[in-house]
């Protein structure tokens, strides 16, 4: 069975520039979560998608924002990148109903110059 | 809001030495608990989970107790190896927040020959 795989794996962005990353869940996993990991910040969670719709965000500006669509299958937007963007972003998926923990992708590793 | 404090680290081991990772939380209801590890330059993964008080989760040698006495789920190993060493991150999900895991700040974990 296929883990949750994201794209691209790495990307490098000039400041006021948007981006698009991707994320397919684990097959039958409804909710995508996403989370930014940038150096000496920890996880902050970023976004939750379930059944297409965004269920909660995180302290994060309205230029990040995302959506899921009807194959679960996820994009996060990050408008006007600025340099302290620049982290590693993680996607994760959980199946409907279970607190079983979600599952993580790689990662996108994003550069902002 | 729910809360997660890991120790803060970084933890250097000699091999087959024992490992304690302490983890406290703070949350309203009744979390679940985890421990992910992050090896370097990929994503998360699931480590153990346990998912009500006395639970016990356990993998590759590690294992932590959910004490609901003093909301701990502290992992342990009884001999780490050079391949245990990772950034360990403690976290927790319940239902209010839609099971978006709520991370700790991670423990940065080297082990030496």
């Amino acid at each position: 069975e296929a883990g949750v795989t994201q794209s691209p794996t790495h990307l490098i962005k000039t400041r006021g520039q948007q981006v698009t990353l991707r994320c397919s869940p684990i097959s039958g996993h409804t909710s995508v979560y996403w989370y930014q990991q940038a150096l000496g910040l920890g996880l902050q969670f970023l976004l939750w998608y379930d059944e297409g719709e965004e269920r909660n965000r995180g302290n994060f500006p309205p230029r990040f924002s995302g959506r899921q669509f009807p194959n679960y299958s996820s994009e996060l937007n990050v408008n006007a990148l600025e340099l302290e963007d620049s982290a590693l972003y993680l996607c994760a998926s959980r199946a409907r109903g279970a607190n079983r923990g979600a599952f993580f992708g790689q990662g996108t590793r994003l550069t902002v110059v | 809001g729910d809360s997660v404090t890991q120790m803060e680290g970084p933890v250097t081991l000699s091999e087959e030495a024992f490992l304690t990772i302490n983890c406290t939380y703070t949350a309203t209801g009744y979390p679940s608990l985890f421990w992910y590890v992050q090896y370097p330059g990929e994503g998360l993964q699931l480590l153990l989970k346990a998912t009500k008080a006395d639970d016990k989760g356990s993998n590759k040698g590690f294992e932590a107790t959910y004490r609901k006495e003093t909301t701990s789920f502290h992992l342990e190993k009884g001999s780490v190896q050079v391949s245990d060493s990772a950034v360990y991150f403690c976290a927790l999900s319940a239902p209010n927040s839609g099971y978006a895991l709520n991370f700790g700040k991670g423990t940065s974990l080297l082990v030496t020959p």
